[in-house]
């Protein structure tokens, strides 16, 4: 079965610096990624979505990257601020799935200033 | 979250008791979601539907059933609870397949 594999648990940077989150996958390449972001106690919150003909995607300081040969998008959050924290999690969808995500478990990121 | 509920948010059941938690959209979107999440499993999938009585099955489905009746409900029951299945619930819409999901806020289930 496919297996999703986020960068460390946590992850720690200084105000200003960039993000760089990492969602790496197994087997055969999904047809989109999506980002989510979770704060504590709600529901995910859709970001971005990736196809696989795309290779970069962005959207004011996210920039989220598909690399279809290395198995792997990246997530940047430039100019990080200590409202950018949370927990991201990454997507993986199949156009055979329907509609049927597969999800990371996620990477907590604290933005210190 | 806008244009979709769950309730309850919070709620304390007794094993073997039967359990059923609403998910309520006002998108008029096709296709619902049941999600369940845990420590060291992130979400997992456990029932979805693409339409007025279509549902499937996701990847934990047992010990759950589903209906949709009416477009904007979407109903999961747990015929008998058991603490396994002690988690916080998450329901999803989306108007296509593969397009990004709206999340409702979740609801907390705790088998005693």
């Amino acid at each position: 079965s496919q297996k999703i594999e986020q960068n460390s648990e946590a992850l720690n940077i200084q105000e200003g610096k960039t993000a760089t989150l990492t969602c790496n996958y197994t087997n055969y390449s999904p047809a989109y990624l999506q980002w989510y972001r979770q704060d504590p106690g709600r529901g995910p919150v859709f970001l971005l979505l990736i196809r696989e003909n795309e290779k970069e995607k962005r959207k004011e300081r996210l920039k989220v990257t598909f690399d279809t040969t290395l198995k792997q998008s990246l997530f940047h959050i430039t100019a990080s601020q200590p409202a950018d924290s949370a927990t991201y999690l990454c997507a993986l969808d199949y156009n055979t799935n329907a509609g049927k995500s597969t999800f990371g478990d996620g990477t907590t990121l604290t933005v210190k200033p | 979250d806008a244009g979709i509920t769950q309730s309850p948010r919070h709620k304390v059941t007794e094993t073997g008791t039967p359990v059923t938690l609403r998910c309520h959209q006002t998108e008029n979107h096709r296709y619902m979601y049941w999600y369940r999440q845990d420590p060291g499993h992130g979400l997992r999938l456990i029932h979805y539907s693409y339409g007025v009585k279509d549902t499937d099955k996701g990847e934990v489905s047992d010990g759950y059933s589903v209906s949709r009746s009416k477009t904007e409900d979407f109903l999961l029951t747990l015929e008998s609870a058991t603490s396994s299945q002690t988690s916080v619930y998450f329901c999803a819409i989306s108007d296509e397949a593969n397009y990004g999901y709206t999340f409702g806020s979740g609801t907390r289930l705790t088998v005693v």
